[in-house]
Parts: structure tokens; C-alpha cells; sequence
């Protein structure tokens, strides 16, 4: 049962474009929704994350749009970068009786170009 | 400050041998999880350490077993490997428990042959 569904599978975005990835969750106990980013041969990396009491948060260039009814939760990479080149992940976890267990998605392979 | 430390980086073993796994902590953290990524089924919840306690485990089969020390480093041990064990095995450390923020290390690439 995948329990977080992320959207697109790969995404190619021209340099100073907007990157859009989405992600949709089915257990309304979930209320941590940190993104993740990954590099070849690397860990994942946190990048942002939200809790579904605000309805967005914004850290530089990233920024995490969450709408709790819809279950729903997207990333937006502003002015991006060939360096931004990466997979990112979504994912979720639910505070009482989940520790900090995550449940990702599966993933978005980006690709910025010149 | 030192980030999540994951030993060996590279491993290949044969097919029903046996593996151990370690995972050091950022300092002052003392929740410790591991995770299996593949391409396949991507990055799945091995299970989850706190003060040397089991508080979370994952849907794999028992050859999977971990424990956590009393300085927070965690070890994970997967016993009569198969080829479906091939993949990058992830620590992630964390301060507390409950949604608190988690770090990953590099991982340790395992291949069965």
C-alpha cells in the first residue's frame, strides 16, 4: 500500500524556471511533511519541511505549499538551477506512535537545463 | 558538528552469508532508523531505535535485526543474504522521538553476488 504518492517521475525545467513536484498523502494521521533531495551516490538531504497547521512555508529559493482537505502537499524550487539537478523526495510521519518513521514517495529525478 | 557516520561505504558479500551494518549518530541524538533503498521499491522503513529500545519496525522478514548502544550508535545485522538484499541500506539520526527533524548519512552500498 503506497501510502504517499509523489508526482511527476522525472521533471526537466530550463534554468531559471519554477520546478513543481506533487505529492498526495491517504492517512490523515500524518502530520510531518519534511522534502528530501538527493544526489548520486549520496544521502538524502533535508530540505524543508511542514506541518499541516500553515498552509505554506518558504525557505530561500524552496518553498512547501500544503492543503490538509486535499491531502496534498507540492514543492516549489523558484528560479532554478543546474545545480538543483537531483531526485527529490516527499515524504510523511505521524507523531503519536510513529517515532520519526518516514514514509516516502517515489521519488522525483529533476533535471535543470542551460 | 559531525554529521550522520555510516561504515563500511561499499560491501559485497555472497549469497547466504551474513552483514553488519553501523550507523553513528550526530552527537546529542539518540533515535537511530534505518531504511532500504532500491530502485524498485525505493527508501522503505527498516526500523527505528531509541535508548537502546526497538520502537518501530518495518515489513521485512526477520533476517533483519539491528540494535542500538548505550552511546547511541546503532548497528543493523541482515542474516542469510539473498540478491534482493542489493541495495543502498540508509541510517537516519534524529534528536527525540515524534516528527522531530531526521538526517540521513551516506549510506552503505550492499551487493550480493
Amino acid at each position: 500500500q503506497q501510502q504517499v504518492k509523489q508526482s511527476p517521475q522525472s521533471l526537466i525545467v530550463q534554468k531559471g524556471g519554477i520546478s513543481i513536484i506533487n505529492c498526495a498523502y491517504e492517512n490523515t494521521a500524518f502530520d510531518y511533511f519534511p522534502w528530501y533531495q538527493q544526489f548520486p551516490g549520496k544521502g538524502p538531504a533535508l530540505l524543508i519541511a511542514i506541518r499541516p497547521d500553515v498552509s505554506e512555508k518558504k525557505e530561500g529559493r524552496f518553498t512547501i505549499s500544503f492543503n490538509k482537505s486535499a491531502k496534498q502537499f507540492s514543492l516549489h524550487i523558484m528560479d532554478s538551477q543546474p545545480g538543483d539537478s537531483a531526485t527529490y523526495f516527499c515524504a510523511a510521519s505521524k507523531a503519536t506512535g510513529g517515532g520519526n518513521k518516514l514514509t516516502f514517495g517515489t521519488g522525483t529525478q529533476l533535471k535543470v537545463e542551460l | 558538528k559531525a554529521g550522520v557516520t555510516q561504515t563500511p561505504r561499499y560491501l559485497i558479500k555472497t549469497r547466504g552469508q551474513q552483514v553488519t551494518l553501523s550507523c553513528s549518530p550526530i552527537s546529542g541524538h539518540r533515535s537511530v532508523s534505518w531504511y532500504q533503498q532500491t530502485p524498485g521499491q525505493g527508501l522503505q522503513f527498516l526500523f527505528e531505535y531509541f535508548s537502546e529500545t526497538q520502537r518501530n519496525k518495518g515489513n521485512f522478514p526477520g533476517r533483519f535485526s539491528g540494535r542500538q548502544f548505550s552511546n547511541s550508535r546503532s548497528e543493523m545485522n541482515v542474516s542469510t543474504l539473498e540478491l534482493g538484499d542489493s541495495a543502498l541500506y540508509l541510517c537516519a539520526s534524529s534528536f527525540g522521538l515524534g516528527n522531530t527533524e531526521a538526517f540521513f548519512g551516506q549510506g552503505t552500498r550492499l551487493t550480493v553476488v
